[in-house]
């Protein structure tokens, strides 16, 4: 069964810092795709970034990128330049190609000003 | 599209009582997902639909809670009886499943039982 693991419960950057949030899967399908979520106070979830797995190029949205590293089935989320309104619970989630959507229990993030 | 829109919003009920929880997701959108969300168990994939069809509900966690989806663009979470350990917050999803396109979630239901 396919799993994914967020070892960091809580972490803290300072305001305009930079900072990586972990995550790490377990799948032996090869086609499949990945996502970072963010969980605002609000709780709506919003998605940040999405990768597939056969793209070899890490994707990238303004200040947030991926490190994808397939063979280690390891997935990071670089946020540059903190801002306050990046403070969430942030939600690593695994996706085969027409399966289920599996998701890590999150990383909350604090941003101190 | 409005996007999913799942209702009521917030339910509060008594031990016991049937508790529906509502779901209609994005147009054209062939899978659907039921997700609760707990402090100590983080986002459960509780049951996923694919065209209407239930395919994997080894997330429900006992025979209490029922999902249904009628047609396309509706469905419903039920539990019956409530208990208070069941107070959460659940979620619906939708997604393209042939694209491998992200879950579209509602704005949830935050369910508490008394």
């Amino acid at each position: 069964a396919q799993t994914v693991t967020q070892s960091q419960p809580e972490m803290s950057v300072q305001e305009a810092e930079t900072v990586t949030l972990s995550c790490t899967y377990d799948t032996s399908e090869s086609d499949y795709y990945l996502f970072w979520y963010k969980q605002p106070p609000s709780r709506q979830m919003i998605l940040v970034i999405r990768q597939e797995a056969y793209k070899q190029q890490n994707a990238t949205e303004n200040r947030f990128s991926v490190n994808f590293q397939k063979a280690a089935k390891s997935f990071s989320l670089k946020i540059s330049d903190s801002q306050l309104g990046d403070a969430a619970m942030y939600f690593c989630a695994y996706r085969r190609v027409r399966g289920k959507i599996i998701f890590g229990k999150g990383t909350r993030l604090h941003i101190l000003p | 599209d409005a996007g999913v829109i799942q209702s009521p919003r917030h339910e509060v009920t008594e031990m016991g009582q049937e508790v529906t929880l509502r779901c209609k997701p994005i147009s054209g959108h062939d899978y659907l997902f039921w997700y609760r969300q707990t402090m100590m168990r983080g986002l459960e994939l509780l049951i996923y639909f694919n065209n209407n069809v239930p395919i994997d509900d080894s997330g429900m966690p006992e025979d209490r809670f029922s999902a249904k989806m009628p047609n396309a663009s509706f469905s419903t979470l039920k539990i019956q009886p409530s208990e208070p350990r069941d107070s959460a917050v659940y979620f619906c999803a939708s997604s393209i499943g042939a694209l491998g396109t992200e879950a579209f979630f509602g704005q949830g239901t935050r369910l508490t039982v008394v």
